[in-house]
């Protein structure tokens, strides 16, 4: 069975960093494209960042461009998301999501986890 | 960037009722087009991807079709498990990967 258990979010202040964590168990995630996609409390869902099975090819959204960076440890079957300069818009329930390809453009996302609650307040 | 709209942004059905939604692309994204189903306090589920192609386990009663920059997601008899908020998706535009605002369904 396919899981995907993401875990770091919190309160952070405005202007601070804060670093995401998706485990993943169930594939073989070295094989997969990988997603963060987030949704803001009432709204609609925000396509975040992707990166390919390799890291060889990887994409943000423009909001988050320059401020966060995504990774992933094949070894360790985890995807990461380190958030800096957090602004109060980043606040969003985050999912981490696997592709249903290698590469994460062209594609789409077949599982995804429950999310990880980021609230940036001062 | 490649912006996607969807209509209607809500509609009220009967079970039983056939369900059409429409998700426009500003510009040609080929294919690349997908639907996810959401029900509240809950991921997204993907139910079509590369417009028409049934994800595995989705009933046979959702569908979707491409018109050029037009998509459709249809639900052939709608049940009660199927009250949700439906969005399209585009991932043709890399690294601009885009999401229409959303339609929801809910019991008339």
């Amino acid at each position: 069975e396919v899981q995907l258990v993401e875990s770091g979010g919190g309160l952070v202040q405005p202007g601070r960093s804060l670093r995401l964590s998706c485990a993943a168990s169930g594939f073989t995630f070295d094989v997969y494209a990988m997603h963060w996609v987030r949704q803001a409390p009432g709204k609609g869902l925000e396509w975040v960042s992707g990166i390919s099975w390799n890291s060889g090819s990887i994409g943000y959204a423009d909001s988050v461009r320059g401020r966060f960076t995504i990774s992933r440890d094949n070894a360790k079957n985890s995807l990461y998301l380190q958030m800096n300069s957090l602004r109060a818009e980043d606040t969003a329930l985050y999912y981490c999501a696997k592709d249903r390809r290698e590469t994460f453009y062209y594609g789409s996302a077949d599982y995804w986890g429950q999310g990880t609650l980021v609230t940036v307040s001062s | 960037d490649i912006q996607m709209t969807q209509s209607p942004s809500s509609l009220s059905a009967s079970v039983g009722d056939r369900v059409t939604i429409t998700c426009r692309a500003s510009q040609s994204i080929s294919s690349y087009l997908n639907w996810y189903q959401q029900k509240p306090g809950k991921a997204p589920k993907l139910l079509i991807y590369a417009a028409s192609s049934l994800q595995s386990g989705v009933p046979s009663r959702f569908s979707g079709s491409e018109s050029g920059t037009d998509f459709t997601l249809t639900i052939s008899s709608l049940q009660p498990e199927d009250f949700a908020t439906y969005y399209c998706q585009q991932s043709y535009s890399t690294p601009g990967i885009t999401f229409g605002p959303g339609t929801k369904v809910d019991i008339k």
